[in-house]
């Protein structure tokens, strides 16, 4: 039974277009995150929700909108999408407290902006 | 603003090899350290979380160390097999107790 998981895997589409991608974890954690990994792999993250309340917020464009109906579901929609959006973007969540705790992350999205 | 430096950007070794990854950063005032490794194509899998009141964690042929006032972690990876063969990321805590940030990995090839 899979921890974190996201859908879609792959996504390819036009420049213009607008996309969403979902994440659903069972792990019973309170916080949930956006990470954006580039062609050179460096792994930088966009946004994280605790218990549905947004917390960080990355200089990301508002065209990337992050919604949490529950705790354990993060969605990501981006619109307009442009070429420079093309990469990896996982979701992982961890378990809040004093400290961010061992975060967990999905199989990650890729998306392929033509 | 923290910065998390991993060294050397690639490493490859015959199979058997003992070896050693490096992580350093800059903000010594972390929660805790943790381990990933990252195949090609596929999400991060954890391999250890290191507390900031820990110096060491182990599981199985890994052991992983930190010291906080050298802002220095290090992954030992003894016996190498071919299935070690993976990019090594190091994550800790910056700028708010949620907010993680990543090293750019150290790719391992372990060679048959």
């Amino acid at each position: 039974d899979t921890a974190v998981s996201q859908t879609p895997k792959y996504l390819v589409t036009q420049m213009g277009n607008d996309k969403s991608i979902k994440c659903e974890q069972n792990l019973g954690h309170d916080t949930m995150y956006w990470y954006k990994q580039d062609s050179k792999k460096f792994l930088k993250i966009m946004f994280s929700y605790n218990n549905k309340e947004l917390i960080i917020n990355e200089t990301v464009p508002n065209r990337f909108s992050p919604k949490s109906p529950d705790k354990a579901h993060l969605n990501l929609h981006i619109n307009s999408l442009e070429l420079g959006d093309s990469a990896v973007y996982f979701c992982a969540s961890s378990q809040g407290g004093t400290g961010p705790g061992e975060l967990f992350f999905g199989e990650g999205s890729r998306l392929t902006v033509l | 603003k923290q910065e998390v430096t991993q060294i050397p950007a690639a490493l490859s070794v015959p199979e058997g090899e003992n070896l050693v990854l490096n992580c350093s950063f800059t903000d010594s005032a972390i929660y805790n350290l943790q381990w990933f490794r990252q195949d090609p194509g596929k999400g991060l899998t954890s391999l250890l979380l290191i507390q900031s009141s820990q110096r060491e964690q182990t599981s199985g042929r890994l052991n992983a160390s930190l010291d906080k006032s050298s802002g220095r972690s290090t992954l030992y990876i003894a016996a190498s097999q071919p299935g070690d063969s993976a990019t090594y990321l190091c994550a800790v805590p910056s700028g708010g107790y949620q907010k993680v940030t990543f090293g750019i990995g150290t790719k391992l090839q372990v060679i048959p």
